[in-house]
């Protein structure tokens, strides 16, 4: 069964320093993989997918197939990127139901 | 504009009372999904739905039922609510495509006394 799994419950640094976002899934095929951010009390909203290969906000993240990871990155973090993050697993095709990470809360001191 | 949306956003209610949570899209995407939001818990699927007339439990469907009668909509129904589903419960909704993304209603914040 595939499955996403965030191994930070909780990340917190300082302005200015970089962050990472750590996200590993299991799955037997060829996933797409998606990161969702959540700004206090609003809505999830995508931050960006492996497919398209795009930086958003300064957000990247790459596919790793030997590792299974996805993680996020931003070399610079600022205090706006403080937020819910979460990593999904969609399955190729779209034949199945997707999965969500448990998600990391990320926090950004001035 | 593109969107998905949910009513009410808000509701408190007590033990035992019906309640129906409406979700409407006006993409014409063929999957729909319910999530309820926990503190420590993420985001878990309650039920989904791959097209009209076609449902199918998620992670956590004890105590909620679904329809998909209609495309566009997909309510959520809790025939007798109890205080262990107070939550935030989020409708979401993407095209049965590889790699297209889930969008987001704005969420239902509800609480069982």
């Amino acid at each position: 069964a595939q499955r996403v799994t965030q191994p930070e419950k909780l990340l917190s640094v300082f302005k200015g320093a970089p962050v990472e976002l750590k996200c590993n899934y299991s799955y037997s095929g060829s996933p797409e993989l998606f990161w969702y951010v959540q700004y206090s009390r609003q809505r999830l909203q995508l931050l960006l997918r492996h497919i398209s290969r795009e930086s958003i906000k300064g957000f990247t993240a790459d596919l790793n197939k030997g590792e299974t990871s996805f993680h996020l990155k931003k070399p610079f973090a600022q205090e706006e990127d403080s937020a819910m993050y979460y990593c999904a697993l969609a399955p190729q095709g779209g034949s199945e139901k997707l999965v969500f990470g448990k998600g990391t809360k990320l926090t950004v001191n001035p | 504009e593109a969107q998905v949306t949910q009513n009410p956003r808000y509701l408190i209610t007590v033990t035992g009372k019906k309640l129906t949570v409406t979700c409407s899209q006006n993409m014409n995407h063929e999957y729909m999904s319910w999530y309820r939001q926990d503190p420590g818990l993420g985001l878990r699927q309650i039920y989904y739905s791959m097209n009209v007339e076609v449902t199918d439990k998620g992670d956590v469907p004890e105590g909620y039922k679904v329809s998909r009668k209609e495309k566009r909509n997909f309510p959520l129904i809790l025939e007798s609510p109890s205080p262990n589903q107070t939550s935030l419960y989020f409708c979401a909704s993407n095209r049965l495509a590889g790699g297209s993304p889930q969008y987001f209603g704005p969420g239902t914040r509800l609480t069982v006394l």
